[in-house]
């Protein structure tokens, strides 16, 4: 059972270059998350998904588009990357419902040169 | 919006107990307390949820106040590899939102 896997896993972008981050599950989840961690630091949301063909704006959604086309995907895009988006981003899912525990990805390791 | 507060930092020693406390203060009824905890290079990793009762599974067992303004999350025998960041996330207060604050470094000393 692969749970959910981010692919790539390791990134080097120049500064103003696109990319997607894709998040796939297989546990069949309703809800799935995307965020970042910069060092030292908590993780913070940028955009989640209660379901297939529906997403929604967390703490810092700027700079990033998400689509939630299949529900086993969940797609994070960087339209023109900026040096203050190097972080490390992980992507979540869950069944839906507050007493539910959500199942992390093993990340993605960004850096925008 | 409800918010947790936890201690930065938690030192312990291996083969002894954890308590890792967090306060919860304006908790709504309805709201959900679960904790999660983040290895070295790891994504996070789900250890407990309650409600309202005193939860026990494998990894660690859950103390909820009875006004449920404050829980603890208790690890009975700290090892090494129970090293981490360890967060207090109310669910329910945010929507579908699953908000993470700063959480508590344990280190844990052989």
């Amino acid at each position: 059972n692969a749970g959910v896997t981010q692919t790539p896993k390791f990134r080097v972008l120049k500064t103003g270059q696109s990319m997607t981050l894709l998040c796939a599950q297989d546990m069949n989840h309703e809800y799935m998350y995307w965020y970042r961690q910069d060092p030292g630091m908590g993780l913070r949301l940028i955009h989640y998904s209660v379901g297939e063909g529906t997403t929604a704006k967390g703490e810092v959604p700027d700079g990033y588009n998400v689509s939630r086309l299949k529900k086993q995907n969940f797609l994070l895009g960087l339209e023109s990357a900026a040096p203050s988006q190097t972080s490390v981003y992980f992507c979540a899912s869950s069944p839906g419902g507050d007493y539910t525990e959500a199942f992390f990805g093993q990340g993605t390791r960004l850096t925008v040169v | 919006d409800a918010k947790t507060t936890q201690p930065n930092s938690m030192e312990s020693n291996e083969e002894e107990p954890v308590h890792l406390p967090c306060n919860h203060s304006t908790i709504s009824g309805t709201d959900y307390i679960h904790w999660y905890r983040q290895l070295p290079s790891q994504g996070p990793e789900y250890v407990i949820h309650g409600l309202t009762s005193n939860v026990n599974n494998r990894m660690a067992s859950l103390a909820i106040a009875e006004d449920r303004k404050s829980s603890t999350l208790i690890l009975h025998r700290a090892t090494l590899r129970d090293a981490a960041v360890y967060y207090c996330i109310l669910k329910g207060e945010y929507g579908n939102k699953l908000v993470f604050g700063a959480g508590t470094i344990l280190r844990v000393k052989s």
